[in-house]
């Protein structure tokens, strides 16, 4: 009874690698988002969707590529892997609707520590 | 940048003390959100303030928020050893769907 899941838990890859993280919620929200938390536990939002929809694309390199198959899935395709994406990447969902709607409660995936050597 | 600071950045009581922390945002609001981190995990909500409220409980938790400061603050009462974690204030974005998280307060309750 998951409620947010993320896969891979760990991921320890090369430079100039391509990898995949996949994320699905079974509590039946419109919103999905991708954040990026570094060692400092900075905590930043990559994209959102709504309803399979991009939302929000923050100024994140084009080598990040969110995918939405339905609206219980995003998933996060990172190409040509470099040291700096090296972090702990959080999936989350809310009820948040539709564009322009408030950010509700977000519920949060346990995250994928990446590690690109 | 809009994003909230915190403070302090890391605070050690001991159980049964209380423990405040402090969060500051710069844009204008709808709600402010306060977040818990345990060490490894993903972040687990706590309490939602809109800002038409000064005050919230749940529990041992009390959030209080000043938008003519741009401020709020989270206290836990009776504080426990499983308190322990990271604790992070979210504001929405006045302009945008986004939530901006703080910096974070990381809290060291020993027992």
């Amino acid at each position: 009874d998951t409620a947010v899941s993320q896969t891979p838990k760990y991921l320890v890859t090369q430079m100039g690698n391509d990898k995949s993280i996949k994320c699905e919620q079974n509590l039946g929200h419109d919103t999905m988002y991708w954040y990026k938390q570094d060692s400092k536990k900075f905590l930043k939002i990559m994209f959102s969707y709504n309803n399979k929809e991009l939302i929000i694309n923050e100024t994140v390199p084009n080598r990040f590529s969110p995918k939405s198959p339905d609206k219980a899935h995003l998933n996060l395709h990172i190409n040509s892997l470099e040291l700096g994406d090296s972090a702990v990447y959080f999936c989350a969902s809310s009820h948040a609707t539709a564009p322009g709607l408030r950010p509700d409660t977000q519920y949060f995936g346990p995250g994928t520590r990446l590690t690109v050597l | 940048s809009q994003q909230g600071e915190e403070d302090p950045q890391a605070l050690s009581i001991q159980e049964g003390e209380n423990a405040t922390m402090n969060c500051s945002y710069k844009t204008s609001i709808n709600n402010l959100q306060w977040y818990r981190q345990n060490s490894g995990r993903g972040l687990v909500h706590l309490i939602l303030i809109r800002s038409n409220e000064r005050e919230k409980h749940s529990g041992r938790l009390r959030v209080t928020l000043d938008t003519s400061k741009k401020s709020s603050s989270l206290l836990i009462t009776a504080s426990r050893a499983a308190d322990t974690a990271s604790y992070f204030c979210a504001t929405d974005d006045h302009n945008t769907d986004k939530l901006i998280f703080g910096t974070g307060t990381r809290l060291q309750v020993f027992p």
